[in-house]
């Protein structure tokens, strides 16, 4: 069975702090891919990163930086130097390579950013 | 590029009552479509998946059904609702490769 755990329900932090947000995945294929989502108060799902199960390589985008590590099944995302704008809602995601690509939701992490 | 359409964007409802949610994307042929519902304050849940016309596979036993009449049109239907099928229900799409999923941009459902 595949699972996604955000232990994290919410954080909070104050302006130009960093912050991390975990994900643990938990899946038996050895080929899967790894999304995070944000969703900002207006409900819409934004994509920002994909990771494939064969590429380790952590990536930089600006201000977001993500850690995939194989060996503790853990694909975690910093923030840093927090903005007001950074709060939202934050899902990890788990999608199989196989059975219609489904894509399994962690509980998702609620960010405030407090100016 | 890919766009996803879902109507309404808020919908109230009596206990009961029959509900159609309609998604249509454009851009894209033979996607995978989604079904997943968000309840308040809580993660995303898939309800719902199509690789075809025709071709449902249900993810959780519930008071709902889905459709896939057409390519580019996926239906999410209940024939009587229920309190507990409020939420925010989200369509998505994913192309030919295990890409990212596109979504909607969801309707806001609350059964009165």
């Amino acid at each position: 069975a595949q699972k996604v755990t955000q232990a994290q329900t919410e954080i909070s932090v104050v302006e130009k702090e960093d912050v991390t947000l975990d994900c643990v995945y938990e899946t038996r294929d050895t080929t899967y891919y790894l999304f995070w989502y944000k969703q900002p108060p207006s409900g819409e799902l934004v994509f920002l990163i994909r990771r494939n199960s064969f590429d380790e390589q952590n990536e930089i985008s600006g201000r977001y930086s993500w850690n995939f590590q194989k060996s503790t099944s853990s694909f975690n995302f910093t923030i840093t130097a927090s903005q007001v704008v950074d709060s939202a809602v934050y899902f990890c995601a788990l999608s199989r390579n196989t059975g219609g690509f489904k894509t399994i939701f962690g509980a998702g992490t609620r960010l405030f950013v407090k100016a | 590029s890919q766009t996803i359409h879902q109507w309404p964007a808020t919908l109230v409802q009596p206990v009961g009552s029959p509900l159609s949610l309609e998604c249509t994307v454009e851009g894209t042929s033979n996607p995978n479509l989604y079904w997943y519902r968000q309840a308040a304050g809580r993660g995303l849940q898939l309800l719902f998946y199509s690789v075809g016309i025709g071709q449902i596979s249900s993810e959780v036993p519930q008071n709902l059904s889905a459709s896939r009449p057409q390519d580019r049109q996926f239906i999410l239907s209940s024939k009587k609702l229920l309190l507990s099928d409020s939420g925010f229900y989200l369509c998505a799409l994913k192309g030919v490769r295990n890409t990212e999923a596109f979504f909607g941009q969801g309707t806001r459902l609350t059964v009165v």
